[in-house]
Protein backbone atom coordinates (compact mmCIF):
# COMPACT_ATOMS: atom_id res chain seq x y z
CA UNK A 1 0.00 0.00 0.00
CA UNK A 2 1.04 3.25 -0.41
CA UNK A 3 2.20 5.27 2.17
CA UNK A 4 1.63 8.76 3.05
CA UNK A 5 2.97 12.04 4.06
CA UNK A 6 1.47 14.97 5.54
CA UNK A 7 2.58 17.52 8.01
CA UNK A 8 2.28 17.04 11.71
CA UNK A 9 0.29 19.84 12.49
CA UNK A 10 -0.99 23.24 11.04
CA UNK A 11 -2.36 26.05 12.80
CA UNK A 12 -5.47 28.74 10.92
CA UNK A 13 -7.31 31.63 12.02
CA UNK A 14 -11.14 31.76 10.87
CA UNK A 15 -12.44 32.23 7.94
CA UNK A 16 -9.08 31.35 5.92
CA UNK A 17 -8.41 28.71 3.63
CA UNK A 18 -6.54 26.09 4.90
CA UNK A 19 -4.38 23.88 2.20
CA UNK A 20 -3.24 20.58 3.81
CA UNK A 21 -1.01 18.87 1.39
CA UNK A 22 0.15 15.22 1.29
CA UNK A 23 2.52 13.50 -0.93
CA UNK A 24 2.35 9.68 -1.95
CA UNK A 25 5.16 8.77 -4.32
CA UNK A 26 4.02 5.00 -4.42
CA UNK A 27 0.92 4.97 -5.78
CA UNK A 28 -0.84 2.64 -7.46
CA UNK A 29 -3.03 3.05 -10.68
CA UNK A 30 -6.14 1.86 -8.36
CA UNK A 31 -5.55 3.44 -5.79
CA UNK A 32 -7.93 6.58 -5.25
CA UNK A 33 -7.00 9.75 -2.75
CA UNK A 34 -9.09 9.74 -0.26
CA UNK A 35 -9.81 12.43 3.37
CA UNK A 36 -10.94 12.26 5.98
CA UNK A 37 -11.37 14.17 9.57
CA UNK A 38 -11.54 12.95 12.92
CA UNK A 39 -12.78 14.85 16.13
CA UNK A 40 -11.45 13.04 19.61
CA UNK A 41 -12.91 10.39 20.77
CA UNK A 42 -15.04 10.10 17.48
CA UNK A 43 -14.63 7.97 14.75
CA UNK A 44 -13.01 9.67 11.43
CA UNK A 45 -15.63 10.82 8.76
CA UNK A 46 -15.49 10.70 5.21
CA UNK A 47 -14.91 14.28 3.42
CA UNK A 48 -13.87 13.79 -0.02
CA UNK A 49 -12.26 11.38 -2.61
CA UNK A 50 -10.41 11.77 -5.86
CA UNK A 51 -8.67 9.59 -8.82
CA UNK A 52 -7.19 12.40 -10.58
CA UNK A 53 -7.56 16.48 -11.01
CA UNK A 54 -9.83 17.88 -9.33
CA UNK A 55 -12.38 17.49 -6.87
CA UNK A 56 -15.37 19.52 -5.06
CA UNK A 57 -17.85 18.74 -2.46
CA UNK A 58 -19.57 20.95 -0.36
CA UNK A 59 -17.22 21.00 2.63
CA UNK A 60 -14.09 20.78 0.56
CA UNK A 61 -11.50 20.64 -2.83
CA UNK A 62 -9.31 17.75 -3.18
CA UNK A 63 -6.39 18.90 -6.05
CA UNK A 64 -4.52 16.18 -7.93
CA UNK A 65 -1.63 16.81 -10.53
CA UNK A 66 -1.46 14.65 -13.64
CA UNK A 67 1.24 12.67 -11.69
CA UNK A 68 -0.79 11.50 -8.75
CA UNK A 69 2.24 11.74 -6.49
CA UNK A 70 0.73 14.37 -3.95
CA UNK A 71 -2.72 16.01 -3.55
CA UNK A 72 -3.85 18.76 -1.87
CA UNK A 73 -6.97 19.69 0.49
CA UNK A 74 -8.37 22.73 0.23
CA UNK A 75 -11.14 23.73 2.99
CA UNK A 76 -12.51 27.39 2.29
CA UNK A 77 -12.96 29.42 4.67
CA UNK A 78 -12.61 27.41 7.93
CA UNK A 79 -14.30 28.15 11.42
CA UNK A 80 -13.45 26.94 15.34
CA UNK A 81 -15.26 23.90 14.39
CA UNK A 82 -13.06 22.63 11.57
CA UNK A 83 -10.42 22.09 14.31
CA UNK A 84 -9.46 18.28 13.95
CA UNK A 85 -7.61 15.71 12.55
CA UNK A 86 -6.77 15.38 8.96
CA UNK A 87 -6.05 11.78 7.08
CA UNK A 88 -5.03 11.07 3.79
CA UNK A 89 -5.28 8.07 2.78
CA UNK A 90 -4.28 5.98 -0.46
CA UNK A 91 -5.92 2.95 -1.66
CA UNK A 92 -8.65 1.46 -2.24
CA UNK A 93 -11.30 -0.92 -0.30
CA UNK A 94 -11.68 -3.39 -2.90
CA UNK A 95 -9.97 -4.97 -5.79
CA UNK A 96 -10.76 -7.64 -7.62
CA UNK A 97 -8.55 -10.79 -6.43
CA UNK A 98 -7.11 -8.45 -4.28
CA UNK A 99 -6.49 -8.69 -0.25
CA UNK A 100 -7.22 -4.98 0.43
CA UNK A 101 -10.88 -5.94 1.27
CA UNK A 102 -12.20 -2.96 3.64
CA UNK A 103 -8.52 -2.17 5.11
CA UNK A 104 -7.99 1.44 5.25
CA UNK A 105 -4.53 2.40 5.91
CA UNK A 106 -4.44 5.83 8.48
CA UNK A 107 -0.99 7.65 8.94
CA UNK A 108 -0.21 10.02 11.74
CA UNK A 109 -2.76 12.83 9.92
CA UNK A 110 -2.33 16.36 10.88
CA UNK A 111 -3.36 18.11 13.09
CA UNK A 112 -5.31 21.31 12.15
CA UNK A 113 -5.86 24.01 14.75
CA UNK A 114 -8.26 26.99 13.92
CA UNK A 115 -7.53 29.99 16.49
CA UNK A 116 -10.03 32.65 16.81
CA UNK B 1 -30.84 6.72 6.79
CA UNK B 2 -29.25 5.78 10.13
CA UNK B 3 -25.32 5.89 10.57
CA UNK B 4 -23.26 3.33 12.13
CA UNK B 5 -23.72 2.15 15.86
CA UNK B 6 -22.06 0.64 18.13
CA UNK B 7 -22.40 -0.46 21.74
CA UNK B 8 -21.60 -0.53 24.33
CA UNK B 9 -19.95 3.18 24.06
CA UNK B 10 -17.55 2.95 27.00
CA UNK B 11 -16.53 -0.81 28.68
CA UNK B 12 -14.00 -1.36 31.87
CA UNK B 13 -12.94 -4.27 32.29
CA UNK B 14 -10.54 -6.33 33.93
CA UNK B 15 -7.21 -7.85 32.94
CA UNK B 16 -7.97 -11.77 31.97
CA UNK B 17 -11.41 -11.24 31.03
CA UNK B 18 -13.34 -11.09 27.76
CA UNK B 19 -15.27 -8.67 26.03
CA UNK B 20 -17.67 -8.04 23.05
CA UNK B 21 -18.39 -5.23 21.12
CA UNK B 22 -21.35 -4.86 18.73
CA UNK B 23 -21.93 -2.99 14.99
CA UNK B 24 -24.56 -2.43 13.59
CA UNK B 25 -23.91 -1.02 9.87
CA UNK B 26 -25.80 1.28 7.70
CA UNK B 27 -28.56 -0.60 5.78
CA UNK B 28 -27.39 -2.16 3.26
CA UNK B 29 -23.87 -1.70 3.22
CA UNK B 30 -22.64 -5.75 3.30
CA UNK B 31 -18.62 -4.89 4.48
CA UNK B 32 -18.10 -4.42 8.08
CA UNK B 33 -14.75 -3.35 9.17
CA UNK B 34 -12.92 -3.00 12.46
CA UNK B 35 -9.91 -0.88 14.16
CA UNK B 36 -8.05 -0.39 16.99
CA UNK B 37 -6.96 3.43 17.74
CA UNK B 38 -4.67 4.21 20.52
CA UNK B 39 -2.73 7.31 20.90
CA UNK B 40 0.59 5.16 20.30
CA UNK B 41 -0.36 3.21 16.99
CA UNK B 42 -2.60 5.21 15.83
CA UNK B 43 -6.14 4.01 13.89
CA UNK B 44 -4.87 -0.04 12.78
CA UNK B 45 -7.05 -2.26 10.52
CA UNK B 46 -8.03 -5.55 12.78
CA UNK B 47 -10.45 -7.01 10.16
CA UNK B 48 -12.97 -6.94 8.06
CA UNK B 49 -16.33 -9.28 7.11
CA UNK B 50 -18.64 -9.31 4.00
CA UNK B 51 -21.69 -11.93 3.87
CA UNK B 52 -20.57 -13.33 6.89
CA UNK B 53 -17.48 -14.31 5.73
CA UNK B 54 -13.48 -12.83 7.49
CA UNK B 55 -11.92 -11.31 3.88
CA UNK B 56 -9.27 -9.46 5.55
CA UNK B 57 -7.43 -9.68 8.88
CA UNK B 58 -4.52 -7.49 10.27
CA UNK B 59 -1.65 -8.19 12.40
CA UNK B 60 -3.49 -8.58 15.86
CA UNK B 61 -3.27 -11.73 17.71
CA UNK B 62 -5.65 -14.94 17.75
CA UNK B 63 -7.43 -13.30 21.00
CA UNK B 64 -9.16 -10.95 18.76
CA UNK B 65 -11.76 -11.98 17.12
CA UNK B 66 -14.95 -11.27 15.07
CA UNK B 67 -18.10 -12.47 13.01
CA UNK B 68 -20.94 -11.25 11.03
CA UNK B 69 -24.53 -12.15 10.89
CA UNK B 70 -26.75 -12.30 8.44
CA UNK B 71 -28.13 -9.10 8.82
CA UNK B 72 -24.78 -7.78 8.17
CA UNK B 73 -24.45 -6.69 12.21
CA UNK B 74 -21.33 -7.69 13.23
CA UNK B 75 -19.02 -8.38 16.55
CA UNK B 76 -15.79 -8.38 17.88
CA UNK B 77 -14.38 -10.36 20.58
CA UNK B 78 -11.19 -9.82 22.62
CA UNK B 79 -10.44 -12.84 25.26
CA UNK B 80 -7.90 -12.56 27.94
CA UNK B 81 -7.56 -9.18 28.11
CA UNK B 82 -4.52 -6.77 28.08
CA UNK B 83 -3.98 -3.75 29.28
CA UNK B 84 -2.58 -2.98 26.51
CA UNK B 85 -5.98 -4.09 24.97
CA UNK B 86 -7.53 -0.43 26.17
CA UNK B 87 -8.71 1.58 23.65
CA UNK B 88 -11.04 2.95 20.78
CA UNK B 89 -12.81 0.35 19.28
CA UNK B 90 -14.48 1.92 15.88
CA UNK B 91 -16.34 0.18 13.23
CA UNK B 92 -16.98 1.19 9.60
CA UNK B 93 -18.88 -0.09 7.08
CA UNK B 94 -19.17 0.37 3.43
CA UNK B 95 -21.25 -0.78 0.09
CA UNK B 96 -19.19 -3.35 -1.78
CA UNK B 97 -18.59 -0.95 -4.93
CA UNK B 98 -15.19 -1.64 -6.15
CA UNK B 99 -12.93 1.37 -6.67
CA UNK B 100 -14.03 3.40 -4.01
CA UNK B 101 -12.08 4.22 -0.31
CA UNK B 102 -15.45 5.80 1.66
CA UNK B 103 -16.21 4.31 4.71
CA UNK B 104 -18.62 5.23 7.24
CA UNK B 105 -17.56 4.66 10.94
CA UNK B 106 -19.25 3.76 14.27
CA UNK B 107 -19.15 6.46 17.17
CA UNK B 108 -16.33 4.02 18.71
CA UNK B 109 -16.52 1.76 21.95
CA UNK B 110 -13.72 3.00 24.35
CA UNK B 111 -12.48 0.20 26.11
CA UNK B 112 -10.53 0.43 29.51
CA UNK B 113 -8.56 -2.84 31.02
CA UNK B 114 -7.98 -2.27 34.47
Amino acid sequence: LAKTTQPISMDSYEGQEVNITCSHNNIATNDYITWYQQFPSQGPRFIIQGYKTKVTNEVASLFIPADRKSSTLSLPRVSLSDTAVYYCLVGVLSVAGGTSYGKLTFGQGTILTVHP
Amino acid sequence: KAGVTQTPRYLIKTRGQQVTLSCSPISGHRSVSWYQQTPGQGLQFLFEYFSETQRNKGNFPGRFSGRQFSNSRSEMNVSTLELGDSALYLCASSFPGEGSSEQYFGPGTRLTVT
